[in-house]
Parts: structure tokens; C-alpha cells; sequence
């Protein structure tokens, strides 16, 4: 079975900080991974996916994740935060090019705020 | 704007009320889920219909009853719920085939249920 942890329910980080998210995976199989936003009222954004081309992954908002299997990890970050970065982040897992699983299995979620 | 469509927004009903959510998606795909996000809980999957047919129940209770009329519509049909129903309802679509090869799922911006 598939998982993903996010360590950390919460980060706090000033206005041009670096941000660093943490998300740790298990899988029998080589993954797709993903890292959704959700702002305060609204729905999952995609932010970036990893699908076992480049394992140094380009989304929006200048966020990059790098897929690390030696480690099980495809932490998020991002240089320089901005104000606006505040919302709430998840890590997801799902199947694999060598897997038939579909189900698509999200962390508990990390809330970053930005200090200014 | 992701391509999906929920409606409301914000549903407040009574424990012996029938109520629906709606969803609605304009990205051509075929498969369609719901999703329930409490506070402080994980994302969780309710309902999964791949060209209209319910490939998924996750032991949701029979007080939540999906519908899936065509592959662009779902709805939730809602009847004598409880308090701790509450919760964020977000309804997503994805384009599935048979070797999903990292599909993106796209969320709507959910609809808000509170039950008194």
C-alpha cells in the first residue's frame, strides 16, 4: 500500500525566507507524486507533479520539488516566500508507470504562514 | 477557474432535511470524485465513477448518496445527516484509462455543508 507523510502540521516562515516543506513517501512500486496549495476557501490547485521523468520538478509560483528515492522524499520549496504563499500544502502519492493503482493518497496537509 | 464547477458554495440543513451538491465539469473526463475535508483530518475519498459507473464506495455511510447521470455531472445527495457531517464536500475529475500514467486530478472549489 502506498503512503505519504508530511512532517510538520505547521511552518512559519518571514517574508523572503526560504520555504521547505517536508513529504516522505512509501511505495512498493516507483511513484507519481504530487504537491497540491489550497487557499483559505477554495479547492486543491495542482502545484507540480513528478511522473519519473526529471527528478527536479518546475511548478507555479516558483515552487520546485526534487524526487528523491534514495531518501523516499519529494520535499517542496521555494527560494523566497511571499505573503502570498500562505495556504494550506499537500503531498500526494499515486500508482506508478509500473503499477495499475489509481487511488490517489494525500497527506494530512502543512499550513504555512508568512511571517512579515 | 480549474474546469469544475460546485454548487453551493454554502449548504446549511437541518438533520431531517434532504438537500443535493452539485458538479459539474467542462474538461472532457471520465472519471469523477468526491471528496469530505474536516478540520484536522486527511483528505478523504467518498465516491469514485469512471464513465459513469461507481468504481468506488469508501464505506460511506447510506445517509450520502452519489448519482452520476453522465460523465460530466455528480451529484451528492444528502438526507438526515448529523453535526459531524459538517465539513468541506470537494468534487474533482480526472481523465483515466486503464494505465493511469500520472493524471492529474482537478478540484472544484468545494461546497461548504454545516448541519444543525
Amino acid at each position: 500500500a502506498q503512503s505519504v507523510t508530511q512532517l510538520g502540521s505547521h511552518v512559519s516562515v518571514s517574508e523572503g525566507a526560504l520555504v521547505l516543506l517536508r513529504c516522505n513517501y512509501s511505495s512498493s512500486v516507483p511513484p507519481y507524486l504530487f504537491w497540491y496549495v489550497q487557499y483559505p476557501n477554495q479547492g486543491l490547485q495542482l502545484l507540480l507533479k513528478y511522473t519519473s521523468a526529471a527528478t527536479l520538478v518546475k511548478g507555479i509560483n516558483g515552487f520546485e520539488a526534487e524526487f528523491k528515492k534514495s531518501e523516499t522524499s519529494f520535499h517542496l520549496t521555494k527560494p523566497s516566500a511571499h505573503m502570498s504563499d500562505a495556504a494550506e500544502y499537500f503531498c500526494a502519492v499515486r500508482g506508478g508507470p509500473y503499477s495499475s493503482a489509481s487511488k490517489i493518497i494525500f497527506g494530512s496537509g502543512t499550513r504555512l504562514s508568512i511571517r512579515p | 477557474e480549474t474546469g469544475v464547477t460546485q454548487t453551493p458554495r454554502h449548504l446549511v440543513m437541518g438533520m431531517t432535511n434532504k438537500k443535493s451538491l452539485k458538479c459539474e465539469q467542462h474538461l472532457g473526463h471520465n472519471a469523477m470524485y468526491w471528496y469530505k475535508q474536516s478540520a484536522k483530518k486527511p483528505l478523504e475519498l467518498m465516491f469514485v465513477y469512471n464513465f459513469k459507473e461507481q468504481t468506488e464506495n469508501n464505506s460511506v455511510p447510506s445517509r450520502f448518496s452519489p448519482e452520476c447521470p453522465n460523465s460530466s455531472h455528480l451529484f451528492l445527495h444528502l438526507h438526515t445527516l448529523q453535526p459531524e457531517d459538517s465539513a468541506l464536500y470537494l468534487c474533482a475529475s480526472s481523465q483515466e484509462d486503464l494505465a493511469p500514467k500520472g493524471n492529474t486530478i482537478y478540484f472544484g472549489e468545494g461546497s461548504w455543508l454545516t448541519v444543525v
